[in-house]
């Protein structure tokens, strides 16, 4: 399977411990997104990537979460003293080079469902 | 600010019968608006978006500057287009958002057979 990938499925963590997801783009994808969505909700922008750099967080990143990409390839986002209000789903997406700054199509993984208890 | 309407969270219809899930958006500049899908128990999936004025499964979306819409039709609905469809915009080319996508809240379309 060729696509982007998620891991885990699902987490189930205590509050106050830390959790780290981990998003595998699509191949030579160069750009890659994580996405939150709570009960109820579309999915709300977290953060952004285009190859290794980070160029755009959302104001919901608090201080808590922190994503990388290092390689360029894969990307962590890390929750640090989870909260019962950061129980969501955690989407990744991703997009190959695009042409120009529009938008191509997203490729959204699986995601991540994250309960804190 | 982006922002992106869908004033009915659930949208029940017969097999056969038309169908329209409403989008409205709010945004200062020229927005590039998306039809997401998500069918039950697969991942979100791009539906049509609005620049490549094209049919995909029979549905058609026009983007309408003066309303500041961008409503999902489609004209016989089939039982297995239910799932939940969001509306999603991004920035436009000069931004720096480089595709950040903002959605919906979604609409669940139920077909009826």
């Amino acid at each position: 399977d060729t696509g982007v990938s998620q891991d885990p499925r699902h987490k189930i963590t205590k509050r106050g411990q830390n959790v780290t997801f981990r998003c595998d783009p699509i191949s030579e994808h160069n750009r890659l997104y994580w996405y939150r969505q709570t009960l109820g909700q579309g999915p709300e922008f977290l953060t952004y990537f285009q190859n290794e750099a980070q160029l755009e967080k959302s104001r919901l990143l608090s201080d808590r979460f922190s994503a990388e990409r290092p390689k360029g390839s894969f990307s962590t986002l890390e929750i640090q003293r989870t909260e019962q209000g950061d129980s969501a789903m955690y989407l990744c997406a991703s997009t190959p080079q695009g042409r120009g700054p529009s938008t191509d199509t997203q490729y959204f993984g699986p995601g991540t469902r994250l309960t804190v208890l | 600010a982006q922002r992106v309407t869908q004033p009915e969270k659930l949208l029940s219809v017969f097999k056969g019968a038309p169908v329209e899930l409403k989008c409205n958006y709010s945004y200062s500049g020229s927005p590039e608006l998306f039809w997401y899908v998500q069918y039950s128990r697969q991942r979100l999936q791009l539906l049509l978006r609005h620049i490549s004025r094209e049919s995909i499964k029979g549905f058609t979306a026009d983007l309408n500057k003066g309303e500041t819409s961008f409503h999902l039709k489609k004209p016989f609905a089939q039982e297995e287009d239910s799932a939940m469809y969001y509306c999603a915009l991004s920035a436009s080319a000069g931004g720096t958002s480089y595709g950040k996508l903002t959605f919906g809240q979604g609409t669940i379309l139920t077909v009826h057979p």
